[in-house]
């Protein structure tokens, strides 16, 4: 089945460093590829998407470009700052799906950024 | 504007209580979820909504009943809940329920925390 793995967490980093989280994932086909951010005490917003190979997703500075050569989509950030720390979820959306999509997610990965 | 509005933000509720998780979205979405997430873990789903019918029961016990209303709501009833039932209880919606793109972004509201007592 459909699988994502993210590195293990926490990582802590000191403000205006330089950020990946790796994700790599196991699917067949094409799916979809996500990143989610879930700030302390609120929901999932999305960050970035790609929906096919080579394409890059960004948002807020946050970057991914999706590998299917490697099957990842790490995310990057050049400059955290410490309203970045949240937890990560990379996903994936199956290309087919009847009646409905089923996102599989990463276990998350905690950032903290220090000033 | 990628809206999903849930209510009540925080709920407690005995075991023996009747209550309602309620979510609306106006994007014209026609896929509605309910995910289940517990503290530092990713979210898992439990139902989804198709087009106001329901297409995936991740085998969730039958305490915890869906309702899609019409397409832009969708409720949770909930009933002889467990302590391990507490939870954050994330809404969720999508384009196309129908599987047809693999594009279909799915768009979370900030959740109902829930406390059982």
């Amino acid at each position: 089945g459909d699988s994502v793995t993210q590195m293990e967490g926490p990582v802590t980093l000191s403000e205006e460093a330089f950020l990946t989280i790796n994700c790599t994932y196991t699917a067949t086909g094409y799916p979809s590829l996500f990143w989610y951010v879930q700030y302390p005490g609120e929901g999932l917003q999305l960050l970035l998407k790609a929906t096919k190979a080579d394409d890059k997703g960004s948002n807020k500075g946050f970057e991914a470009t999706y590998r299917k050569e490697t099957t990842s989509f790490h995310l990057e950030k050049g400059s955290v700052q410490v309203s970045d720390s949240a937890v990560y979820f990379c996903a994936l959306n199956p290309p087919l799906t009847g009646g409905g999509n089923k996102l599989t997610f990463g276990t998350g990965t905690q950032l903290k950024v220090e000033l | 504007d990628t809206e999903v509005t849930q209510t009540p933000k925080h709920l407690v509720m005995g075991m023996t209580n009747k209550k309602s998780l309620k979510c609306e979205q106006h994007m014209g979405h026609r896929a509605m979820y309910w995910y289940k997430q517990k503290a530092k873990k990713p979210p898992e789903l439990m139902f989804v909504y198709s087009y106001e019918k329901l297409s995936i029961n991740e085998s969730v016990p039958s305490r915890f009943s869906p309702e899609c209303p019409n397409s832009s709501l969708l409720n949770l009833h909930l009933h002889a809940l467990q302590p391990e039932d507490s939870a954050l209880y994330l809404c969720a919606s999508s384009q196309d329920g129908a599987g047809k793109s693999s594009g279909n972004t799915i768009y979370f509201g900030e959740g109902s925390w829930l406390t059982v007592v």
